[in-house]
């Protein structure tokens, strides 16, 4: 079984605020890392998968960036809007499985 | 329409009963899995099912079974729920084929309380 950290559990900040937060995975058999971002009472949706060392990926105001060989992956969510409050999950894929961390619940204040 | 639907979405029973969660797609995958969340511990996959005729256990499968009716549709079952069962299950596809990234679409969730 893998195991998967996500840090911080919980932020706090303001709209307009930059912020980041992690997700630390064992590094070894890994295949990919995944995001997903979850709304209360919404179902996760998927944000980013990445695979090799070094990847990087955008979508409007977050990104991701992934370093495979020491475990870890950074999200950043470049000025925060409230509707980015969400609790964001990863996902470490190893072979036939997706193993997640418990999240980072993010709330950004207007 | 929602393309991964569980029914029902809230459910309230009593410790012993045997309680059904189902879950049904549109979206022609062959991967299904349920999984459930408690606070502060993630997602953690409780059985997962590549086809039809094909069903494996995950993390935490004691205390639960599973009926891959069809393609469509995954069942998981409680024989006799206890307390410690309280979660929120999601159901989840995917249409991963050989070796390749696994992007799964989850359903909107079913609150279960056992009291």
């Amino acid at each position: 079984i893998l195991n998967v950290e996500q840090s911080p559990q919980s932020l706090h900040v303001q709209e307009g605020d930059s912020t980041n937060f992690t997700c630390s995975f064992p590094s070894s058999n890994f295949y990919a890392l995944h995001w997903y971002r979850w709304e209360t009472a919404k179902s996760p949706e998927a944000l980013f998968v990445m695979t090799l060392n070094g990847d990087e990926k955008k979508k409007g105001r977050i990104s991701a960036t992934l370093n495979t060989k020491e475990g870890y992956s950074y999200l950043y969510i470049k000025g925060s809007q409230p509707e980015d409050s969400a609790t964001y999950l990863c996902a470490s894929q190893a072979a036939r499985q997706l193993t997640f961390g418990s999240g980072t619940q993010l709330t950004v204040l207007p | 329409d929602a393309d991964v639907t569980q029914t029902p979405r809230n459910r309230i029973t009593k410790t012993g009963k045997r309680i059904m969660l189902e879950c049904s797609q549109t979206k022609g995958h062959d991967r299904m899995y349920w999984y459930r969340q408690d606070p502060g511990l993630g997602l953690r996959l409780i059985y997962y099912s590549f086809d039809v005729k094909d069903i494996n256990k995950g993390e935490i499968s004691d205390g639960y079974s599973v009926s891959r009716q069809a393609q469509a549709k995954f069942s998981l079952s409680l024989e006799s729920a206890i307390p410690n069962q309280t979660a929120l299950y999601f159901c989840a596809t995917s249409d991963l084929m050989g070796m390749s990234t696994d992007t799964q679409y989850f359903g909107p969730g079913t609150r279960l309380t056992v009291l």
